[in-house]
């Protein structure tokens, strides 16, 4: 079965740049979506495949994929950014597959 | 607007049954696949099931294959889960979410709010 791994937490000051990993063999092959999950709250899609970014999501939101990483970026981080990040990916012999999830802190 | 509502969640016993219902709107259903997701209390996020458009290919996670079955009523703009043979570890909030995407593949565009499921005796 494919396996997508991910940090299990990310601190980051406000206003700086955060940086969540996602590592799956050869995921730059791969769509990668991303998605933010705060408390008590359904997932929202926030970058798809690899790097586009759904309306209304601000530009400070970006990803890249390539290789065996995939990566979301967060720049001038905020204090509402503060959530749950996960990863995503279609893989055929194992379905929808999610990353453990990243919780990412604003310090 | 978009808007999926689960329901059918509550408290089985192991070896029990449920049947979960999501009821879209605000857009084609019939036009998207869908997907239930679940995630355990504390944990992560787990993709369940989807369904095509018509109903006519069905994908499972291997750990319900045989216990769930993903079904829709396009007419009724429905989607359901059967729940069979629970366990206690399929205790989790279910989520349906919307498939969307092109050629690149899809993506989850849109989720409902969920319901929650607990197997326990």
């Amino acid at each position: 079965s494919y396996v997508l791994t991910q940090p299990p937490s990310v601190s980051v000051a406000p206003g700086k740049t955060a940086r969540i990993t996602c590592g799956g063999n050869n995921i730059g092959s791969k769509s990668v979506h991303w998605y933010q999950q705060k408390p008590g709250q359904a997932p929202v899609l926030v970058i798809y495949y690899d790097s586009d970014r759904p309306s209304g999501i601000p530009e400070r939101f970006s990803g890249s994929n390539s290789g065996n990483t995939a990566t979301l970026t967060i720049s001038r981080v905020e204090a509402g950014d503060e959530a749950d990040y996960y990863c995503q990916v279609w893989d055929s012999s194992s379905g929808w597959v999610f990353g453990g999830g990243t919780k990412l802190t604003v310090l | 607007e978009v808007q999926l509502v689960e329901s059918g969640g509550g408290l089985v016993q192991p070896g029990g049954s449920l049947r979960l219902s999501c009821a879209a709107s605000g857009f084609t259903f019939s036009s998207y696949w869908m997907s239930w997701v679940r995630q355990a209390p504390g944990k992560g996020l787990e993709w369940v099931a989807n369904i095509k458009q018509d109903g006519s290919e069905k994908y499972y996670v291997d750990s319900v294959k045989g216990r769930f079955t993903i079904s829709r009523d396009n007419a009724k703009n429905s989607l359901y889960l059967q729940m069979n043979s629970l366990r206690a570890e399929d205790t989790a909030v279910y989520y349906c979410a919307r498939e969307d995407g092109n050629s690149r593949g899809d993506y989850f565009d849109y989720w409902g709010q969920g319901t929650l499921v607990t197997v326990s005796s």
